[in-house]
């Protein structure tokens, strides 16, 4: 079946550290691609989207980049800051009629001063 | 501008009881959606309703059943519950149909604990 795969946390940094969070998909199909992030006390909000092979998503200074040859999506950011420490989901998506999203466990990211 | 809000917050039940957890979208949002998030995992696909119709469901048990309101509004009730079905339950709002177009907005969820 389809499903996702994140690397496990916590991942701890410093700041202006750079950060990569390792996700990888199966999926039968061309699946669209997502990453979520949950701040604490708050709410899970779309970070960024790929629907297609090479497009790369970008917003708030993260990036991922949709590879169908690794079937993967890491999240980078070059430079973290304390404010990004939160949960991050990797998720994908094969109904482009529908909100069924496919998410990973989630990585928790903590990033100190 | 509200988000989208959840009641309760949280929710102690026993085995064999049913309940109803409730949800209102972001002002203007007419798809409803709803995650089961157990801990130490990544929200679970339950239902999707758009225009007061089911358009999605995921892999859950008949117990699990839901609607949409005309103001958009949605329940979601689970019946003879389950240990198994304590968890985060969340809602997701988005102005259209499809995630691919319409980003989903998450409320903060309503705790269930299962005794």
């Amino acid at each position: 079946g389809n499903s996702v795969t994140q690397m496990e946390g916590p991942v701890t940094l410093s700041e202006e550290a750079f950060l990569t969070i390792n996700c990888t998909y199966t999926a039968t199909g061309y699946p669209s691609l997502f990453w979520y992030v949950q701040y604490p006390g708050e709410g899970l909000q779309l970070l960024l989207k790929a629907t297609k092979a090479d497009d790369k998503g970008s917003n708030k200074g993260f990036e991922a980049t949709y590879r169908k040859e690794t079937t993967s999506f890491h999240l980078e950011k070059g430079s973290v800051q304390v404010s990004d420490s939160a949960v991050y989901f990797c998720a994908l998506s094969m109904n482009q009629a529908g909100t069924a999203l496919i998410f990973g466990k989630g990585t928790t990211l903590s990033v100190s001063s | 501008d509200a988000g989208v809000t959840q009641s309760p917050t949280h929710l102690i039940k026993t085995r064999g009881q049913h309940v109803t957890l409730r949800c209102s979208p972001i002002s203007g949002h007419k798809s409803v959606s709803w995650y089961q998030q157990v801990l130490g995992q990544g929200p679970q696909f339950i239902f999707q309703y758009y225009e007061k119709e089911e358009r999605g469901r995921g892999n859950f048990p008949d117990r699990f059943s839901a609607r949409q309101f005309p103001n958009y509004s949605s329940e979601l009730n689970v019946n003879a519950l389950l240990l198994g079905d304590s968890a985060l339950y969340l809602c997701a709002s988005s102005v259209g149909q499809s995630s691919y177009n319409s980003p989903l907005h998450f409320g903060n969820g309503t705790r269930l604990t299962v005794t």
